[in-house]
């Protein structure tokens, strides 16, 4: 396909870990994204990970990549109300630093006491 | 240290008129990109500059338009506007420096076009 897709919609207890899926469309792309944005704040960049990655650790936060499925998804381990919001994950499409960033519809995370 | 600031944070116009966004990054960032954010089509790239010059641009038609200044402000613009330029425009400032890169974004320009 020609988008970045994700899942829409995903609801998670406090305390669990919530698991965000991607699927992006270039092969080729170098670099890959989860942005984060909550009501009334702006989008924040939450982490990256470059294609010669497999997996990217930041604290709770866990990047796994998969190049051969074009694949990628975002765990947030201990997941807390502070993490509701709305989370995108981007390629840079074309390669390389200067690709044009593609964006996925958004995963919107609600994280239940 | 400041961050991402843009201007105006609200604007209002016509069809047909025109509009000039400013983004000032943070101090010695000399990237800035730019995004639209609307409900119906989400995030979507505009361009990118880096040391005043266009490194990538997005599917926009060509009235979107964009320049950076060589202290790293940048002004995009908007000719001849359309409904469908209603949108939350972002800009985002970014430093890659020792492998790692580091992006902040402003607050947001929303505009409407009546």
């Amino acid at each position: 396909g020609e988008d970045v897709e994700q899942s829409l919609f995903l609801s998670v207890r406090e305390g669990d870990s919530s698991v965000i899926n991607c699927t992006y469309t270039d092969s080729s792309s170098t670099y890959l994204y989860w942005y984060k944005q909550e009501p009334g704040a702006g989008l924040q960049l939450l982490t990256y990970i470059f294609s010669n990655m497999d997996m990217k650790q930041d604290q709770r936060l866990t990047v796994l990549l998969n190049k051969k499925d074009k694949h990628l998804s975002l765990r947030i381990a201990d997941t807390q109300t502070g993490d509701s919001a709305i989370y995108f994950c981007a390629e840079r499409v074309g390669g390389g630093r200067w690709g044009k960033l593609q964006f996925g519809a958004g995963t919107q995370v609600v994280v239940t006491p | 240290k400041a961050g991402v600031t843009q201007t105006p944070r609200y604007l209002i116009k016509t069809r047909g008129q025109q509009v000039t966004l400013s983004c000032s990054p943070i101090s010695g960032h000399r990237s800035v990109s730019w995004y639209q954010q609307t409900p119906g089509q989400g995030l979507q790239f505009l361009f990118e500059y880096f040391s005043e010059t266009q490194r990538n641009k997005g599917n926009f038609p060509g009235r979107f338009s964009g320049r950076q200044f060589s202290n790293s402000r940048s002004e995009m613009n908007v000719s001849t506007l359309e409904l469908g330029d209603s949108a939350l425009y972002l800009c985002a400032s970014s430093l890659a420096s020792g492998g790692k890169e580091t992006q902040y974004f402003g607050p947001g320009t929303r505009l409407l076009v009546l």
